[in-house]
């Protein structure tokens, strides 16, 4: 059975501290890993795909990389806004016709003045 | 941009009482989702669509069904609701194309209470 794991399941950082998340999976073929952001009251906002081990993506202070077991979302220097529930979700190839995804359950990050 | 819309962001209804949710997308996409989320369970896939009256059940589909009348909307109809169907409900879409391969888009949920 496809399995997606995120740790840790709450992060609290002081702001310009940099630290990383991770979701680790167990699929029958990745087809992409997604990366998602959540505010509170909102639905969850796209952040970023990688399809293949080595790859990674930046967007301002976030970067995604990705290997046959895990990717981490790294943050570098983080701020106050940063403060969200991250989500990863993966796509295999057991779902992959049809667009499914699997999520875990995500991290808490609150960034602190 | 891709827009996902639901029609209500806070509805409470009734035990026994037929609930329609309903979402609607303007980007042209093939698959439409039905999830709902809650407090250490995370977002639990209700049914999803990938055509016009196509649908398949997702993991948890008993005490919802569906409607895909048109492409652009998909309907999440709760038959007979129950207190234990309170959460929050979050439509997606996404295209099939390109093997599949793509992110869902979300919209910013419906949060029902069921009293």
């Amino acid at each position: 059975e496809d399995q997606v794991t995120q740790s840790p399941e709450a992060l609290r950082l002081q702001e310009g501290e940099s630290s990383s998340l991770n979701c680790s999976y167990t699929v029958s073929g990745l087809r992409g890993l997604f990366w998602y952001r959540q505010d509170p009251g909102k639905g969850p906002e796209f952040l970023f795909t990688l399809y293949s081990a080595g790859e990674e993506k930046e967007k301002e202070r976030l970067k995604a990389t990705l290997t046959k077991k895990e990717s981490f979302l790294h943050i570098t220097a983080p701020k106050p806004e940063d403060s969200a529930t991250y989500l990863c979700a993966v796509q295999s190839d057991r779902g992959s016709t049809l667009g499914r995804l699997y999520f875990g359950r995500g991290t808490q990050l609150t960034v602190w003045p | 941009d891709v827009k996902v819309t639901q029609s209500s962001r806070y509805l409470v209804k009734r035990t026994g009482e037929k609930v329609f949710l309903e979402c609607v997308q303007d980007m042209d996409h093939e698959n439409m989702f039905w999830y709902r989320q809650d407090p250490g369970l995370g977002l639990r896939l209700i049914y999803f669509s990938y055509d016009v009256k196509m649908k398949e059940k997702g993991d948890i589909p008993e005490g919802y069904s569906v409607s895909r009348e048109k492409k652009e909307r998909f309907s999440l109809i709760l038959e007979s609701a129950s207190t234990n169907q309170t959460s929050m409900y979050l439509c997606a879409s996404s295209l099939l194309g390109q093997g599949a391969r793509q992110p869902q888009h979300f919209g910013d949920g419906t949060r029902l209470s069921i009293l």
